[in-house]
This record gives structure tokens, C-alpha cells and sequence, in this order.
């Protein structure tokens, strides 16, 4: 069974701080992995990452897989309370390469 | 242009009741996904649709589960004889390419389902 890890589960840092927030899978056949950002509302998509090595980078968000070591990390730069969210990480994985899974989120407090 | 809607936002239900749940996609996608969120959990996948066809099912929890998208845009997912088990955000996403290729998908806002 396909299964996604994120880590922690919840954060609390303070305005200005930078975050690492952490994701590992254990998929068949992987193929793309998603991050996406869920506020009280709908999970926005931030990035979608294929190939290892490679940044992604969006204002003060980026992110970078590793397809030998079976993980992801999400960078936040100099954190504003805007930032406060869940974190959810997903994957495409499988025969099925519409179907996400996705791991538990990471709670993310940024205190001014 | 517009995202992915879904109405109501919030519906409380009482145990043994029918409810449904409607998602309208972005206008021209052909790929239409229900998910179900439980309290710190993250989304579930329940069904999938190319356009009106329905290609998997296989996460709806139980028979009482139903859903449907007729016309190849709106999708209604239905709950009948609801239990409190049943109570989550039900999410609706949708994405502009069919299953052959792996795609973006956007989520609508969520109804958040309350059995009581």
C-alpha cells in the first residue's frame, strides 16, 4: 500500500524564522510529487516536482525532491503569519496516476 | 477565471438521513476527483471521473456512497443513511487532462459533513 510521511506534525516558530518541512513515500512506480497548502479552504497547489535534484522556487517557498532517498523537503525563507497553515504532501504514484495520495499535513503556527 | 466550487460549505445532517454534495469544476477540465478529509488526517481518494465516465470508484467507503456527473462537468456525490462515521470535509478537485497523464489538480473549498 502506497504511503506518504510528513514530518513534523506540527510547528510553531516566530515571524522571520525559516522552516523545513519534511515528506517521504513508499509508492509503486512513482511519478510526480505535489505540496499544497491548506488554509481553512480549498488546498492550494504550490509546486509539483518529477525530477530529483531540481528546485522549485516561488518567492520565499522552494522545494526539492530526491527519488534515490524517497523524499521531499519545503523551504519557507523569513516566515510571515500569512505562512500559517497545513502543509499536504502528495503523490502520484502507480497504475492509477490520477489518484493522490497524500500524508497527514504539517500544522504550521507562525507567531508575530 | 473561476476555481472549484462546491456547494453547500457546510451541511449538518442527522444519522439515517440522505445528503448530497455538489462540485463544479473548472469549466473545460476533463478530470473530476472526490476526496474525503477526516479531522487531522490528510484527503482520501473516494472516486474519479473522465468526463462523465466514472473510472474508479474504488475508495468509496461503503455502498450508501454514491456519485454521479451525468454531463461531463457537474459532479453530485451522495451519502445515503448517513452514520457519524461519515462526518468530514468532502473535497472536490478537478484537472484539464484525462488519466493519461499526470496533472495539477485544483480543489474546491470543501463541504464539511456533520452527522449527528
Amino acid at each position: 500500500e502506497d504511503k506518504v510521511v510528513q514530518s513534523p506534525l506540527s510547528l510553531v516558530v516566530h515571524e522571520g524564522d525559516t522552516v523545513t518541512l519534511n515528506c517521504s513515500y513508499e509508492v509503486t512506480n512513482f511519478r510526480s510529487l505535489l505540496w499544497y497548502k491548506q488554509e481553512k479552504k480549498a488546498p492550494t497547489f504550490l509546486f509539483m516536482l518529477t525530477s530529483s535534484g531540481i528546485e522549485k522556487k516561488s518567492g520565499r517557498l522552494s522545494s526539492i525532491l530526491d527519488k534515490k532517498e524517497l523524499f521531499s523537503i519545503l523551504n519557507i525563507t523569513a516566515t510571515q503569519t500569512g505562512d500559517s497553515a497545513v502543509y499536504l504532501c502528495a503523490v502520484h504514484s502507480g497504475g492509477s496516476n490520477y489518484k493522490l495520495t497524500f500524508g497527514k499535513g504539517t500544522l504550521l503556527t507562525v507567531n508575530p | 477565471g473561476a476555481g472549484v466550487s462546491q456547494s453547500p460549505r457546510y451541511k449538518v445532517a442527522k444519522r439515517g438521513q440522505d445528503v448530497a454534495l455538489r462540485c463544479d469544476p473548472i469549466s473545460g477540465h476533463v478530470s473530476l476527483f472526490w476526496y474525503q478529509q477526516a479531522l487531522g488526517q490528510g484527503p482520501e481518494f473516494l472516486t474519479y471521473f473522465q468526463n462523465e465516465a466514472q473510472l474508479d470508484k474504488s475508495g468509496l467507503p461503503s455502498d450508501r456512497f454514491f456519485a454521479e456527473r451525468p454531463e461531463g462537468s457537474v459532479s453530485t456525490l451522495k451519502i445515503q443513511r448517513t452514520q457519524q462515521e461519515d462526518s468530514a470535509v468532502y473535497l472536490c478537485a478537478s484537472s484539464v487532462r484525462d488519466r493519461g497523464l499526470t496533472d495539477t489538480q485544483y480543489f474546491g473549498p470543501g463541504t464539511r459533513l456533520t452527522v449527528l
